[in-house]
């Protein structure tokens, strides 16, 4: 069965390091998110991207933050200065163009020291 | 944000018994999505729900998308250990948006 992958699985950072996360999203699907759940709480929104653009994005995701679609399989996830409240596990999801049923890649904790 | 309160927020019961559980806020949605999540890993889709009214099954799951619109019912029938986890409601707003906010989640522990 298709699924999300997420790479890497944990990444531990300094205090204003640049951090990339990446994903694969189920290849026929066209919509891409990322969210990000702060240990112990619930899922929270950050930006969703269609054809090459974001076409939503909350208030979580300012000037920091930045999403990639750099090739026609990996979908990115770009911090530039990384906070200690940044720490949280970070999810991909993706759907297919006729669907809104979101499927979540495992995840990847970021650690922020 | 949009806040979905579920209740309860958690939930200990006997293998074999029964659960309901529920999603509420005070906006009106067009889309649920239930989702159920192990420790340390991503949300995993149960059900979703596209119209006022809809009552949907997958396996010994049901859902259902309430009337008002503003609420949503998950039942878990003849519970086994597997099911526990914490189970996350998931609502779209708009027609044209695909940003859905998540419930604050309903942690299910089953006792053997």
């Amino acid at each position: 069965e298709p699924e999300v992958t997420q790479t890497p699985s944990h990444q531990v950072t300094q205090m204003g390091q640049e951090v990339i996360l990446r994903c694969v999203p189920i290849s026929n699907h066209l919509y891409f998110y990322w969210y990000r759940q702060i240990l112990g709480q619930k899922v929270e929104f950050l930006v969703s991207f269609y054809n090459n653009e974001i076409s939503e994005k909350s208030e979580i995701f300012d000037d920091q933050f930045s999403v990639e679609r750099p090739d026609g399989s990996n979908f990115t996830l770009k911090i530039r200065s990384t906070k200690l409240e940044d720490s949280a596990m970070y999810f991909c999801a993706s759907t297919a163009d006729w669907s809104y049923e979101q499927y979540f890649g495992p995840g990847t904790r970021l650690t922020v020291t | 944000g949009q806040q979905l309160n579920q209740s309860p927020q958690s939930m200990f019961i006997q293998e074999g018994e029964d659960v309901s559980m529920n999603c509420t806020s005070s906006s009106i949605f067009n889309t649920w999505l239930w989702y159920k999540q192990d420790p340390g890993e991503g949300p995993v889709l149960l059900i979703a729900l596209y119209k006022a009214g809809e009552l949907t099954s997958n396996g010994r799951l049901t859902a259902q998308f309430g009337i008002t619109r503003k609420d949503s019912f998950l039942n878990i029938s003849a519970s086994i250990p597997s099911d526990v986890g914490i189970y996350f409601c998931a609502g779209r707003l708009t027609n044209t948006g695909n940003q859905f906010y998540f419930g604050t989640g309903t942690s299910l522990t089953v006792i053997p």
